[in-house]
């Protein structure tokens, strides 16, 4: 089955304690990407990569770190995790664009809810 | 001001009745909009995308896309409750680029 996997579901750590957020896909797919969302906020992208070794920020980088060392895998790192990173985090996937007026689906995570203390 | 604005609701329908869900946009760079259905505590996909102005229909989904006043809608026809979902807009400049701005969602209940 393609999907999106994303590991943990729910993790609750405390200030400063390093943790590392999963993400792998299964469909080939060149573009990764990470989404954090918020009440009142929507969905606001930290990082995304365009292919193995290619990452660049989003709107919201500050805080975070990721690595794409392999295609299927996109980690997302908080080195040092403060309360305000406490959100519901969203991995995706698709094909990189390259032809104008075809839209390549992003495929979503089922979410990782992180909570800060 | 937000890039994407969009009302939060909730919105509440009875079974049936058609619904009406908008986005406007200050970005007239955007050239792809989407909408995208997220159950609870599942992550969003993709419902429907249109490519530029016009309108697109399926089954029971019309997406229109009003550039020149940077409105989009979703409008759902025979609305039932397993439509109960949030449904976030998205847009995109496109080309070689995937990084979509979304609105915040709305969040529709369909009663029966």
């Amino acid at each position: 089955e393609a999907q999106v996997t994303q590991n943990p579901r729910y993790l609750i750590t405390v200030t400063g304690k390093k943790l590392t957020v999963t993400c792998s896909q299964n469909m080939n797919h060149e573009y990764m990407s990470w989404y954090r969302q918020d009440p009142g906020l929507g969905l606001r992208q930290i990082y995304y990569s365009m292919n193995v070794e290619v990452t660049d920020k989003g709107d919201v980088p500050e805080g975070y770190k990721v690595s794409r060392k392999e295609k299927r895998n996109f980690p997302l790192i908080l080195e040092s995790p403060s309360p305000n990173q406490t959100s519901l985090y969203f991995c995706a996937s698709s094909l990189r664009p390259r032809v104008l007026a075809r839209y390549n689906e992003q495929f979503f995570g089922p979410g990782t809810r992180l909570t800060v203390l | 001001q937000k890039e994407v604005e969009q009302d939060p609701g909730p919105l509440s329908v009875p079974e049936g009745a058609i619904v009406s869900l908008n986005c406007t946009y200050s970005n007239s760079a955007f050239q792809y909009f989407m909408w995208y259905r997220q159950y609870s505590r599942k992550g969003p996909e993709l419902l429907m995308y249109t490519y530029s102005s016009g309108n697109k229909e399926d089954g029971r989904f019309t997406a229109q896309v009003d550039k020149s006043s940077k409105y989009i809608s979703l409008f759902i026809r025979d609305s039932q409750p397993s439509d109960s979902a949030t449904y976030l807009c998205a847009m995109s400049e496109g080309g070689t680029a995937s990084k979509l701005t979304f609105g915040t969602g709305t969040r529709l209940q369909v009663t029966l």
